[in-house]
This record gives C-alpha cells, sequence and structure tokens, in this order.
C-alpha cells in the first residue's frame, strides 16, 4: 500500500495564531483529501485536492503531486479548529490510505 | 438527506459473539466502504463497494464479512469477535468510485469486545 505520513503529530497553538500541517505520501496518488475529526469523533471532509491549491474560508490546501506532498494551511485559528486532522490518499482499485493524523489543539 | 448513518452507536460484545454493524446511505452513492479506527492510528481500510453486488477486500479483512444487496445498504459482519476487533468502525461513501470523489462518513460506531 501507500505509506502517508504527517506531521507534526501534536499540535497546540493559541488562538488567532496560523499553522501548517504536512502530509507526504509514498506513491502517486489521483486522490488526496483532508479531513477534520471533531472531539467527538465525525470526520469532516475540507478538501479534494489531488493537486494545485484551493481555498474555503480560513483553511486552504496545496497538493504538489509530483513531489508527493500536501499542506493545510490554517489561518487565525479558533477553538472549534481543535481535533485531528487526517491525511488520506487513493491511487487505483479503489484503496484508500490514511495517515495517523495531526491533533490540533487550540486554546483561549 | 440523513446522509451516512451508522447503528449501533455504541456495542460490547464477548468472545465469540457475532454481530453486524449497520450503514446506510440515503445520497444513492455507488462507493461504500468500512473503516476501523485503532488509538494513535489513522482509519485503516477493512471492505468496500463499488455498487450492489460488489465488494472487495481493503487493508484488514480478516474477521469481517460485508454484502451489497442494496445501493443504500452496506452491512459488516463479525462473525466471531475478538478483543483484536475491539476499535471504532466507520462506514463511508461516495458518488462513484473511492477514488477521484470526496468521501462522506458516518458518525461511527465504538465496539468493546471483552
Amino acid at each position: 500500500g501507500i505509506q502517508v505520513e504527517q506531521s507534526p503529530p501534536d499540535l497546540i497553538l493559541q488562538e488567532g495564531a496560523n499553522s501548517t500541517l504536512r502530509c507526504n505520501f509514498s506513491d502517486s496518488v489521483n486522490n488526496l483529501q483532508w479531513f477534520h475529526q471533531n472531539p467527538w469523533g465525525q470526520l469532516i471532509n475540507l478538501f479534494y485536492i489531488p493537486s494545485g491549491t484551493k481555498q474555503n474560508g480560513r483553511l486552504s490546501a496545496t497538493t504538489v503531486a509530483t513531489e508527493r506532498y500536501s499542506l493545510l494551511y490554517i489561518s487565525s485559528s479558533q477553538t472549534t479548529d481543535s481535533g485531528v486532522y487526517f491525511c488520506a490518499v487513493g491511487r487505483t482499485g479503489n484503496q484508500f490510505y490514511f495517515g495517523t493524523g495531526t491533533s490540533l489543539t487550540v486554546i483561549p | 438527506n440523513a446522509g451516512v448513518t451508522q447503528t449501533p452507536k455504541f456495542q460490547v460484545l464477548k468472545t465469540g459473539q457475532s454481530m453486524t454493524l449497520q450503514c446506510a446511505q440515503d445520497m444513492n452513492h455507488e462507493y461504500m466502504s468500512w473503516y476501523r479506527q485503532d488509538p494513535g492510528m489513522g482509519l485503516r481500510l477493512i471492505h468496500y463497494s463499488v455498487g450492489a453486488g460488489i465488494t472487495d477486500q481493503g487493508e484488514v479483512p480478516n474477521g469481517y464479512n460485508v454484502s451489497r444487496s442494496t445501493t443504500e445498504d452496506f452491512p459488516l459482519r463479525l462473525l466471531s469477535a475478538a478483543p483484536s476487533q475491539t476499535s471504532v468502525y466507520f462506514c463511508a461513501s461516495s458518488q462513484a468510485g473511492g477514488i477521484q470523489e470526496t468521501q462522506y462518513f458516518g458518525p461511527g460506531t465504538r465496539l468493546l469486545v471483552l
């Protein structure tokens, strides 16, 4: 399968700070998604971004497929941003591989 | 739309018992899948289905069975539960194939096997 590494594993931020989360993957992919798992366990899709850059409010993501990494930017963080952020990738055969996540805590 | 629903939310089993985790979606999605999430780990794919009557194994299929008789439902069966199957189970669906499409997740089922 495809190896997916996320960094940092843990992150603590003051409210209002910015952060960058990284996802490295071991092989070429044609699907990459970022998810947020809130403290109640619900997984929410943030971005479908196999390549290029997307923005949604305070969040943006960039994937450089040729270099096998993706970045998730969080600006002006809020306490509601707390949770675990997962990167997941897929290639062919409908298999989908998740990283181990970045646990973000935003303190007021 | 209710999206992806899962039942039950919580379950405690004894070793050797069997049970079925239910998953349903009302978005007419062709692709459905089951994952398990263990502490400190990401989600791992158990089984998936690209349409009614078609299923295939994921990364960690042992100990689990699935079937897909309708587009809406994708149950996961544990035939003889083991403590190693203690986990949180998520069902997901997407429009047509898990590769090019955004996936939507259910709320999860927390399973404890004693």
